[in-house]
């Protein structure tokens, strides 16, 4: 099982250099996530998609953008990237909200295995 | 203060040891907690969500106290492979946001 796929797993970038982020998941989940982490902080929502068509700003949303063209697929482009960018960026997905409360519906994350990236 | 705080660790634990976990939150109308635990340079994957009763899976056992706004996360009788960091994670608020918040995560070292 694929589950969360997120491409590329590394990447090193110039400060101002643009890239995406691609995440793809084949379980059919509404929700999709992009989170950040850095050391001593846990992981920050930077925007996240409740379907097809969607896009909300998360915690930390300022010079990244997504996009939910498919349900599939959420992508996460930094246009002008900045050395305060370099993270590990995971991808996320989930069948429902993943905060329902509800006993029969833990609104499991899905994660993929992460994307480095650093900007020098 | 953060919204959700964890005592980073680590903690080193021999083998068959009981460890603790305490996590503590902010926002009062929180209603989502969950423990996720993440191997080193591994993606987080989830544990067990912590109920109001709280729950046991196994070895692992999770409590609320919503009075005053803490988890916890019990393992017994501590594998070498139980070595991970462990997230607490709550939602923000009642609403539906999608905003889970995550604690920076406790670090747990089990030795020989």
């Amino acid at each position: 099982n694929a589950g969360v796929t997120q491409t590329p797993k590394f990447r090193v970038l110039k400060t101002g250099q643009s890239m995406t982020l691609l995440c793809a998941q084949d379980m059919n989940h509404e929700y999709m996530y992009w989170y950040r982490q850095d050391p001593g902080m846990g992981l920050r929502l930077i925007h996240y998609s409740v379907g097809e068509g969607t896009t909300a700003k998360g915690e930390v949303p300022d010079g990244y953008n997504v996009s939910r063209l498919k349900k599939q697929n959420f992508l996460l482009g930094l246009e002008s990237a900045a050395p305060s960018q370099t993270s590990v960026y995971f991808c996320a997905s989930s069948y429902t909200a993943a905060f329902s409360g509800r006993a029969l519906d833990t609104g499991e994350l899905f994660f993929g295995e992460g994307s480095r990236l650093t900007v020098l | 203060r953060k919204e959700v705080e964890q005592d980073p660790g680590p903690f080193n634990v021999p083998e068959g040891a009981t460890v603790a976990f305490n996590c503590t939150y902010s926002n009062s109308a929180s209603q989502s907690f969950f423990w996720y635990r993440q191997d080193c340079r591994k993606e987080p994957k989830l544990l067990m969500s912590v109920y109001s009763s709280g729950n046991e899976d196994g070895r692992f056992t999770a409590q609320l106290n919503r009075a005053s706004q803490y988890i916890s996360l019990l393992i017994r009788d501590s594998k070498l492979s139980d070595s991970a960091t462990y997230l607490c994670v709550v939602n923000r608020g009642s609403s539906n946001t999608g905003k889970l918040i995550f604690g920076q995560g406790t670090t747990l070292q089990v030795k020989p």
